[in-house]
């Protein structure tokens, strides 16, 4: 059974801090990761995708990825009172559907 | 581009009634996804189409669940005799992907459909 697994958290930093979120998973064929931002009683924004080894960067979000140790984290720089949500990882395979982790809240205090 | 679009964004219902969703993908995407989320959980697969064709369902989709996407634009999803256990959040998403060997592979969720069960 394809797992994602996440910290529940919550993760506090205080703002202007890194805040580092963290995602693993168990399906060695899994070829695309995706954070997704959810606000309470909202659904889920999606704000970063990668799908090679490495970092990519888009204003204060990097996603990194390593396939070797299935693992792909979410960094925010510059952390803000507003950032403060749940972050669900997201999985795929090829020929497979999403699998998402059960998020972990993250909480910036000002 | 108007994203995705659902209605009702809640609904309340009693037990043992029936109840129907629908879900408007963003206009260009060929495929629409539908998930349920309860508190705390991410959100689970519950099936997704391709144009008009259903092409996976996951084993969470019990009998009392179907879902259609007759035209290949909006699509809806009921649910016969509620039970309380129905009451969740239910998600639909939609992407535009060519092929499996694509990289874009990026769903976008629409606001969803809260469903109480009474």
């Amino acid at each position: 059974q394809k797992e994602v697994e996440q910290n529940s958290g919550p993760l506090s930093v205080p703002e202007g801090a890194i805040a580092s979120l963290n995602c693993t998973y168990s399906d060695r064929g899994s070829q695309s990761f995706f954070w997704y931002r959810q606000y309470s009683g909202k659904s889920p924004e999606l704000i970063m995708f990668i799908y090679s080894n490495g970092d990519k960067e888009d204003g204060r979000f990097t996603a990194q990825l390593n396939k070797a140790s299935q693992y792909v984290s979410l960094l925010i720089r510059d952390s803000q009172p507003s950032d403060s949500a749940t972050y669900l990882c997201a999985v795929k395979a090829r020929y497979s559907t999403l699998t998402f982790g059960k998020g972990t809240m993250l909480l910036v205090s000002p | 581009d108007t994203g995705v679009s659902q209605d009702p964004r809640h609904k309340i219902t009693k037990r043992g009634q029936n109840v129907t969703f629908r879900c408007d993908p963003i206009s260009e995407h060929n495929r629409l996804y539908w998930y349920r989320q309860t508190l705390g959980q991410g959100p689970e697969f519950l099936t997704y189409f391709q144009n008009e064709a259903q092409l996976e369902k996951s084993r969470l989709l019990s009998d009392r669940f179907s879902a259609e996407r007759p035209k290949g634009s909006f699509s809806t999803l009921e649910i016969q005799r509620t039970e309380q256990g129905d009451s969740a959040m239910y998600l639909c998403a939609s992407s535009q992907i060519w092929t499996e060997d694509s990289e874009s592979y990026e769903q976008y969720f629409g606001p969803g459909t809260r469903l109480t069960v009474t």
